[in-house]
């Protein structure tokens, strides 16, 4: 597609319930990243792929968070047991290379841990 | 490590006027400066993308500067419309591949 989709919009999950969001980048671009926005305007990278490989996954908790971007699948950004403080909305992006590249950002998940 | 700030936090100014956006980096070995726009509740435009070798970029009523020895940019935006009201982010990309935000700039266009 021409337009980076993430679904769902809208995610509500009770403390300690698994959450799973989805990311389709845009055809032909080679890079996904992952970035959460915690508070209004506090953005912190996540994970970013080269296809299916991992390229840079310094910014990923260590505990709870996994992602994978599998061939011909959306990829995915999986939170075990969340949190409260992982509330935030979690933007998914792509390149078509990762240097020198504009990164093109969806439209954002919404999660809310209550 | 580096970090990116934008001043000012916030900034109303009346319709029809030329305004200027600010964007700091503390260290300057950055492969480009992207602008972004955020209208509430929604995901990130992008507005213009500078590389490292270049000093500006403009798209319509905007143009970005980038003085990367000074670590700066600025976003001018010209003839300002209520249209304009959003969040602009600045993020610049490191020699590392990670892309560090400011914490945004919240412009209001009074009509």
């Amino acid at each position: 597609g021409e337009e980076v989709a993430q679904t769902p919009k809208h995610l509500v999950r009770g403390e300690g319930q698994k959450a799973k969001l989805y990311c389709a980048p845009i055809k032909g671009h080679s890079y996904v990243f992952w970035y959460q926005q915690v508070l209004k305007n506090e953005f912190k990278f996540l994970i970013s792929f080269q296809n299916e490989n991992v390229f840079d996954e310094t910014g990923m908790p260590k505990e709870r968070f996994s992602a994978k971007c599998l061939p011909n699948s959306p990829c995915s950004l999986e939170i075990q047991a969340t949190k409260l403080e992982d509330s935030a909305v979690y933007f998914c992006a792509s390149s078509r290379r990762a240097k020198q590249e504009t990164q093109y950002f969806g439209p954002g998940t919404r999660l809310l841990v209550l | 490590k580096q970090e990116v700030t934008q001043i000012p936090a916030a900034l109303s100014v009346p319709e029809g006027e030329n305004l200027v956006l600010n964007c700091s980096f503390t260290d300057s070995a950055i492969y480009n400066l992207q602008w972004f726009r955020q209208d509430p509740g929604k995901g990130l435009t992008s507005l213009l993308l500078i590389q490292s070798s270049q000093r500006e970029q403009t798209s319509g009523r905007l143009n970005a500067s980038l003085d990367k020895s000074s670590g700066r940019s600025t976003l001018y935006i010209a003839a300002s419309q209520p249209g304009d009201s959003a969040t602009y982010l600045c993020a610049v990309r490191n020699r590392d591949d990670k892309i560090i935000f400011g914490k945004g700039t919240r412009l209001h266009i009074l009509p």
